[in-house]
């Protein structure tokens, strides 16, 4: 059974790099037949897309996060990675990787990072 | 870039009463391939958002019938028939057709009253 489980620092400094990453079980992240991506949602707010990427390198992003955004995919881990630069308060959010077909049909649970001194 | 516009955005309903959500966009979501790439999800307090119908009709496998889901074009609706307590949550619609990618609405949180 897919299982998705994000990780990383729950805690990142204004300015640094938020680094996370998402450990696929149960399915190869080499599959043809999917993208996998990264959506987030600041504490009580909605959704907001921030990439996706195809197990052969090809890669989209959000336009308002694109200069400071990079997923990529580690085939040998099955491990997908998100890396936003000069984060801010504004980065605050529950962070989800997710597994698209059409659509986004497996969530992991979360990843809460606080962007804080 | 596209945006998608849901009203309302928040709705209390009697349990046993129906519930309607509209979710607009600002450019067709009908693709060359015949497709239209409308789906909606449901997430419940504390967990990810889960996807409930899949081009703009389908129930994804386990979805009670009460959830129908309908529109075409830019104009699309999620409809529960008789709310339940177990409905409560915030309900997505999102489009995929456009690249760089997704766009999700903003949200319709359900109450029960």
């Amino acid at each position: 059974q897919l299982q998705l489980q994000e990780s990383g620092p729950g805690l990142v400094k204004p300015s640094e790099t938020l680094s996370l990453t998402c450990n696929v079980s149960g399915a190869s992240i080499n599959s043809s037949n999917y993208y996998w991506g990264w959506i987030r949602q600041p504490p009580g707010k909605g959704l907001e897309w921030i990439g996706s990427l195809y197990y052969s390198g090809n890669t989209y992003y959000n336009p308002s996060l694109q200069n400071r955004v990079t997923i990529s995919v580690d085939t040998s881990k099955n491990q997908l990675s998100l890396k936003l630069t000069s984060v801010t308060a504004a980065d605050t959010a529950m962070y989800y990787c997710a597994r698209r077909g059409g659509t986004y049909d497996r969530w992991g649970q979360g990843a809460l990072v606080t962007v804080s001194s | 870039d596209i945006v998608m516009t849901q009203t309302p955005l928040s709705l209390s309903v009697t349990p046993g009463q129906p519930a309607s959500i509209s979710c607009k966009s600002s450019q067709s979501l009908l693709h060359s391939d015949g497709k239209t790439y409308l789906y909606w999800y449901l997430q419940k307090s504390g967990q990810p958002p889960q996807l409930l119908i899949y081009g703009v009709s389908n129930r994804l496998s386990g979805v009670p019938d009460k959830f129908t889901g309908s529109g075409s074009g830019t104009d699309f609706t999620l409809k529960i028939s008789r709310v339940e307590a177990e409905d409560v949550g915030v309900y997505y619609c999102m489009q995929s057709k456009f690249l760089p990618g997704d766009t999700f609405g903003q949200g319709t949180k359900l109450e029960i009253k």
